[in-house]
């Protein structure tokens, strides 16, 4: 059962344009929601987050959208940089669970390419 | 650097064998999370710690797997009479916040051959 899901594994964009990354969950009990970048060999690195009560959060180039009633969150990257090829992650957690753990449930992630 | 390590980063071993894996977490960080990637997944939750007491242990979790943390700072995660399905990345996340971004270690990689 794949709560979050990343259903595009891979994404090229040309430097300076925008890339969109898109997610989708079905657990309604999911409150909170990051993006993580991953390069190989490395651990996965926070980048943005969001909680269920606002619709947008924006950190310099980055800007994550939730739209809550069709379960979607979308990152935004404005203008996308050659550095920024890597695996992003989408992941949520729910904030008060059975265990009070704030586990992050998290998606199979999208590859992205920018290109110069 | 004052980031989560793990060590070892890398480690192969013979199917049968036990092997041991050491997180040290940000200091003051209360909270320290185990995830186990494969290839082609996003991370997966395997067990959490709230200072030195287990609270969750993900289903993923079998009985030839333990973790401790002694003392609420450094964790340990062992595998008994490893498998060749327990290759995988291995990483370690600690927060000191209830609701805020988990920071993850460089993780360990097994290689059971």
């Amino acid at each position: 059962d794949q709560q979050v899901k990343q259903n595009s594994p891979s994404l090229s964009v040309q430097e300076g344009r925008i890339s969109i990354l898109n997610c989708d969950y079905t657990n309604s009990m999911f409150d909170y929601f990051l993006w993580y970048k991953k390069y190989p060999a490395e651990g996965p690195t926070f980048l943005i987050s969001i909680s269920s009560i606002k619709d947008k959060n924006e950190d310099g180039r980055f800007t994550v959208f939730l739209n809550k009633s069709a379960k979607h969150l979308s990152l935004h990257i404005v203008p996308s940089q050659p550095g920024d090829s890597a695996v992003y992650f989408c992941a949520a957690s729910e904030r008060k669970d059975l265990y009070n753990t704030d586990k992050l449930i998290f998606g199979t992630g999208t590859r992205l390419q920018v290109f110069p | 650097d004052t980031g989560v390590s793990q060590n070892p980063r890398h480690k192969i071993t013979k199917r049968g064998q036990n092997v041991t894996f050491r997180c040290d977490p940000i200091s003051e960080h209360n909270r320290l999370y185990w995830y186990r990637q494969t290839l082609g997944q996003g991370p997966e939750f395997l067990t959490y710690f709230q200072n030195e007491a287990q609270l969750e242990k993900s289903r993923l979790l079998s009985d030839r797997f333990s973790a401790e943390r002694p003392k609420g700072s450094f964790s340990t995660l062992e595998i008994q009479r490893t498998e060749q399905g327990d290759s995988a990345m291995y990483l370690c996340a600690t927060t000191g916040r209830a609701d805020n971004e988990q920071f993850f270690g460089p993780g360990t990689r097994l290689t059971v051959l």
